[in-house]
């Protein structure tokens, strides 16, 4: 079975600096995608970033990148210019191409902003 | 982008009642759609995939009887918690896949806390 994990429980930034999220994941697929959602205090669920495994090329957002290492199975999102809006639950999660279109999750990283 | 609205957002209800929740899709189709339980500062935990027009295929260690899920139209989906607790006091969030080139991306109802007292 795929399994995600998030080492890191609690992660804090400066305003203004970058900080970099781990996610590994496991897996005896080859064709699967990876996400990072963000879960504001509201709660409501959010897509940061995207990767299909097939590209080489790592995915970016505006201030939201990523480092997708395939055959090291890490999957780590990187904030520039870290905002206070940014706080939140990361959650990193993990999608099997074909198939079933469920998530799997992992634990996720609180990231707390300090001004 | 696609939206999906999840009613009510919070219910409180006494024990033994039965709550519904509701999860649609605003604006695209949904033939599938999923839903979690999310405990205090944990992750979320798939509960069950609801297919339209069959029946919802339920994870490991869920109690079909007691959430009770139906798919009736490509928009709607419901999840019916039966006999309410205390213990099934958590915060419910459905999701649904996107259509088209966002077919791959899973969006999210805002949630619905539920407290049994």
């Amino acid at each position: 079975a795929q399994t995600v994990t998030q080492s890191q429980p609690e992660m804090s930034v400066q305003e203004a600096e970058t900080v970099t999220l781990s996610c590994t994941y496991d897996t005896s697929e080859s064709d699967y995608y990876l996400f990072w959602y963000k879960q504001p205090p509201s709660r409501q669920m959010i897509l940061v970033i995207r990767q299909e495994a097939y590209k080489q090329q790592n995915a970016t957002e505006n201030r939201f990148s990523v480092n997708f290492q395939k055959a090291a199975k890490s999957f780590s999102l990187k904030i520039s210019d870290s905002q206070l809006g940014d706080a939140a639950m990361y959650f990193c999660a993990y999608r099997f191409q074909g198939g079933s279109e469920k998530l799997v999750f992992g634990k996720g990283t609180k990231l707390t902003v300090n001004p | 982008g696609a939206v999906v609205s999840q009613h009510p957002s919070w219910v409180i209800c006494k024990s033994g009642t039965s709550v519904k929740i509701e999860c649609r899709s605003l604006d695209f189709q949904a033939t599938t759609m999923f839903w979690y339980r999310q405990f205090p500062k944990q992750s979320l935990m798939l509960m069950a995939t609801s297919n339209e027009g069959s029946k919802a295929t339920y994870e490991q260690g869920v109690e079909k009887d007691k959430f009770l899920i139906n798919h009736a139209s490509l928009t709607l989906s419901t999840l019916t918690v039966t006999s309410a607790h205390p213990e099934d006091s958590s915060f419910y969030i459905c999701s649904a896949p996107g259509q088209g080139w966002v077919k791959n991306i899973q969006y999210f109802g805002a949630g619905t806390r539920l407290s049994v007292l």
